[in-house]
């Protein structure tokens, strides 16, 4: 199983600019995250989806806007890059269960906006 | 509001000196505690889910156990391949918010041959 798969892994972007990235999931999860990586901050959530067509802010959700057409991928996309958001970004995915249940991640996207 | 705290934010052991690492947490209610492994370059990776204190788990030379404050990560005569950053998660019991991950910055391991 790929898991879950990110693309691009690297980017530079261009203040202004927008671009979006892509996760996709082929573990049937319901929920998915996005995070961002900073030095010193630790992950943070930026947007998340319980479901497909569902989507809800997180803890920095300024700045990005996500979508879940399909239950499978979970799109971020930056409108108008700002070199506050040069980071590493993490999607994640997990299955709805009765306990709590891990989250699997991707690779990460590294973003440079310059 | 949920929060995470990791201690100590770099540890160098050499090889074969066992430690811990601690994970201090402020949930309103906890509905499960996670330990993931991070190398650099890549995303976090799963190793422990905790649910309730006094609940422990094993994998190799990891153990983890869980309190009603906090939880160690202990580290049994360690090897260099065990250096990476270990991350600290807590997911909480409120209905609103039930699925989501509140991360501590980490703890960055460094075993030395």
């Amino acid at each position: 199983n790929a898991g879950v798969t990110q693309t691009p892994k690297f980017r530079v972007l261009k203040t202004g600019q927008s671009m979006t990235l892509l996760c996709a999931q082929d573990m049937n999860h319901e929920y998915m995250y996005w995070y961002r990586q900073d030095p010193g901050m630790g992950l943070r959530l930026i947007h998340y989806s319980v479901g497909e067509g569902t989507t809800a802010k997180g803890e920095v959700p300024d700045g990005y806007n996500v979508s879940r057409l399909k239950k499978q991928n979970f799109l971020l996309g930056l409108e108008s890059a700002a070199p506050s958001q040069t980071s590493v970004y993490f999607c994640a995915s997990s299955y709805r269960g009765a306990r709590s249940t891990e989250a699997f991640f991707g690779q990460g996207t590294r973003l440079t906006v310059v | 509001e949920d929060q995470v705290t990791q201690s100590p934010e770099a540890l160098r052991l050499q090889e074969g000196e066992s430690s811990s690492l601690n994970c201090s947490y402020t949930v309103s209610g906890l509905r499960g505690l996670f330990w993931y492994r991070q190398d650099p370059g890549k995303g976090p990776e799963f190793l422990f889910t905790l649910y309730s204190a006094g609940e422990e788990k094993e994998k190799e030379r990891l153990k983890a156990t869980l309190t009603k404050k906090e939880s160690f990560l202990h580290i049994t005569a360690p090897k260099p391949e065990d250096s990476a950053t270990y991350l600290c998660a807590v997911q909480a019991l409120n209905r609103g918010s039930n699925y989501k991950l509140t991360f501590g910055k980490g703890t960055l391991l460094t075993v030395n041959p």
